[in-house]
């Protein structure tokens, strides 16, 4: 089975200074990893996704994403926060080749941008 | 508009009463996928369906149910309702894998009193 863990449920952070929003992850198998935004009052809307190749994933709205392998994590970043950017973000994985592809999702990290 | 369409947006309902979502999901999507997000338990998978079939099965109540009709689209049916159903119900829809990431409707709110 897999697990996500995402440590921080809020991060505040100022108008144009850099986020990192951490994620780690739990699997006995090789997984796909994903992050997505939900805006107040919305659907979850996807940022990027990890599948395999390069561990750097430059999502929408210059958001960015590291897969680590050895940490067992997938950090999502952007160098410098927007207004806009304020939204609940949730990490999410599945099993590479599971019976399912079902995503487990994370308990979500709100993102306060304050100007 | 994501392409995945849920009804109705919100509803309101008594406790013991039985209602149904509705979900359409992108064109082409074969798989659709139900999730109830709530305060206290966060985003909680409760079903898949792949092209008529039940595929998985997560933290679904046995007073839930859901099917998925050979037009592709998809019904949750909750029954005896009690005021801890009151949450989200997102559908999500995805070609046949995980690969492409999954599209969300923009969900249902049941709130029941």
């Amino acid at each position: 089975a897999q697990s996500v863990t995402q440590l921080d449920s809020q991060v505040p952070v100022f108008e144009e200074a850099p986020v990192e929003l951490r994620c780690n992850y739990s699997s006995s198998v090789s997984v796909y990893l994903f992050w997505y935004v939900q805006y107040p009052n919305q659907g979850l809307q996807l940022l990027l996704k990890y599948l395999s190749g390069s561990t750097l994933v430059k999502g929408i709205n210059g958001f960015e994403a590291e897969f680590n392998k050895s940490q067992t994590s997938f950090h999502l970043r952007k160098p410098s926060v927007h207004i806009s950017d304020t939204a609940e973000y949730f990490c999410a994985v599945t099993a590479l080749r599971g019976a399912t592809n079902k995503l487990i999702f994370g308990t979500g990290t709100l993102l306060a941008v304050q100007p | 508009d994501s392409g995945v369409t849920q009804t109705p947006k919100h509803l309101i309902t008594a406790t013991g009463q039985r209602v149904t979502l509705r979900c359409s999901p992108r064109s082409g999507d074969l798989s659709v996928y139900w999730y109830q997000q709530s305060l206290d338990q966060g985003l909680q998978f409760l079903i898949q369906y792949y092209n008529g079939e039940e595929r998985a099965k997560g933290n679904i109540l046995e007073r839930f149910s859901a099917q998925q009709f050979p037009d592709l689209h998809s019904e949750l049916n909750l029954s005896s309702l009690e005021l801890g159903d009151s949450a989200l119900y997102f559908c999500a829809s995805s070609v046949k894998g995980t690969d492409y990431g999954y599209t969300f409707g923009s969900g249902t709110r049941l709130t029941v009193v």
